[in-house]
């Protein structure tokens, strides 16, 4: 059972289109986190939302914590080729499972 | 500051043998986790170390183990290694599962291939 649904799976945009990446769940979260990863390498982490309804900008990345904090998304202004990547959603439950889980991912590939 | 680091980055194991992976945490994080990410599939939680305790598993074979030193680093063993056991092996850190507003950083991970 996949606990986080992470939308769009792939999206090729053209350098200087906006984008928006979904993350969904019936759970609710204590916390959730957005990495990007690049090939071969780890995540990094991007932000982290914790308060229903809490809204986090990162220079042209907007991030949403649903007020239910049951969802999140990412959105990209302008994305750039410096924007390609796996972008991965990963919530944490409350309770003592020190256990994140993931979306499936979404491969970002902006074409300059 | 330094992030989490891992060794080895890249290492190749035959069939049915054994093999360690080292990951030392950021300075001041007492937990340490471990996932695995193989071709194709997602994260997968492995386990989870805080003050030198094993917490939580998640659903891999006993063959798969670890520990946390006095020093909050930590070692992944894999026994008997299966060809499915090729993947990429990710430690990270943090202050505590319960610290408010938790924050996990991932090392470069560890590449196993085993033939």
């Amino acid at each position: 059972t996949q606990l986080l649904e992470q939308s769009p799976q792939f999206l090729s945009i053209q350098e200087g289109e906006n984008l928006t990446v979904y993350c969904n769940s019936s759970s609710v979260f204590s916390s959730l986190q957005w990495y990007r990863q690049e090939p071969g390498e780890g995540p990094v982490l991007l932000v982290t939302v914790v308060t229903g309804g809490e809204v986090k900008k990162l220079k042209r990345l907007t991030f949403q914590f649903g007020d239910a904090r049951k969802d999140s998304s990412l959105h990209i202004t302008a994305a750039q080729p410096g924007d390609t990547g796996l972008y991965l959603c990963a919530g944490a439950k409350s309770g003592n499972t020190g256990k994140l889980i993931f979306g499936q991912g979404t491969t970002l590939q902006v074409k300059p | 500051e330094a992030g989490v680091t891992q060794s080895p980055t890249h290492l190749i194991k035959t069939r049915g043998q054994q093999v360690t992976l080292r990951c030392s945490p950021i300075s001041g994080h007492t937990s340490v986790y471990w996932y695995q990410q193989a071709l194709g599939l997602g994260l997968q939680f492995l386990l989870w170390y805080d003050e030198g305790e094993e917490r939580n598993r998640g659903n891999f074979p006993p063959r798969f183990s670890g520990r946390q030193f006095p020093n909050y680093s930590s070692e992944l063993n894999v026994n008997a290694l299966e060809l499915e056991d090729s993947a990429l092996y990710l430690c990270a850190s943090s202050l505590g599962w319960s610290a408010p507003g938790n924050t996990i950083y991932f090392g470069e991970g560890s590449w196993l291939t085993v033939v």
